[in-house]
């Protein structure tokens, strides 16, 4: 299996802030990487796929890049409403593999 | 509007059988795969399977091969997850998704709510 290493595992940050969450695959998987968000009691919710197409209805603050091993989830100015944990996850084959996630913490 | 909706939390012991479901709507249900991903309480994701239901064709991570079975009924545009021996350890949320193309391997853009199986002696 390809195992995804995220870090950090959490983050505190405020408001406003901006916020860089990186995930490292054990082998290259070229763009087949995807982020989710998880709230509290609440089914994953796709933001970013093929490493950088933002997923429809997701904020433009919320950007993804990277290839290969590694890759990057950005936010560019924390809102309230960010404050959650974020899954990486590789589609480049079975079977596919989330990262262990990335709490992200008020400050 | 696409939809899953998974059927509602269990309470189980250890040795009971248990099948947990998943129905899909606003969509061609026979044209798209429908996976399930396990989260333990407190941890991350972890994905099960997959199945197409237009002609039964089921991928299994190799953790959970043997452990649990996935099936579909087309008829009723429903997905299954099932176990005939539950142990404490299979106590999760149990989420069901559907990759956003055709292929198995891809990105989930559609969940269900979650099932929680609680497994307690």
């Amino acid at each position: 299996d390809i195992q995804m290493t995220q870090s950090p595992s959490s983050v505190s940050a405020s408001v406003g802030d901006r916020v860089t969450i990186t995930c490292r695959a054990s082998q290259g998987i070229s763009s087949w990487l995807a982020w989710y968000q998880q709230k509290p009691g609440k089914a994953p919710k796709l933001l970013i796929y093929a490493a950088s197409s933002l997923q429809s209805g997701v904020p433009s603050r919320f950007s993804g890049s990277g290839s290969g091993t590694d890759f990057t989830l950005t936010i560019s100015s924390l809102q309230p409403e960010d404050f959650a944990t974020y899954y990486c996850q590789q589609a480049n084959s079975f079977p596919t593999t989330f990262g262990q996630g990335t709490r992200l913490e008020i400050k | 509007e696409v939809q899953l909706v998974q059927s509602g939390a269990e309470v189980k012991k250890p040795g009971e059988s248990l099948k947990i479901s998943c129905k899909g709507s606003g969509y061609s249900f026979t044209s798209y795969w429908i996976g399930w991903v396990r989260q333990m309480p407190g941890k991350g994701l972890e994905w099960m399977g997959i199945i197409y239901p237009g002609d039964s064709d089921t991928r299994y991570s190799p953790s959970f091969q043997g452990q649990v079975t996935i099936s579909a009924d087309k008829s009723i545009s429903t997905a299954y997850l099932q176990w005939s021996s539950l142990k404490a350890s299979d106590t999760a949320m149990y989420y069901c998704a559907r990759p956003s193309g055709l292929d198995p391997r891809g990105y989930f853009d559609y969940w269900g709510q979650g099932t929680l199986v609680t497994v307690s002696s």
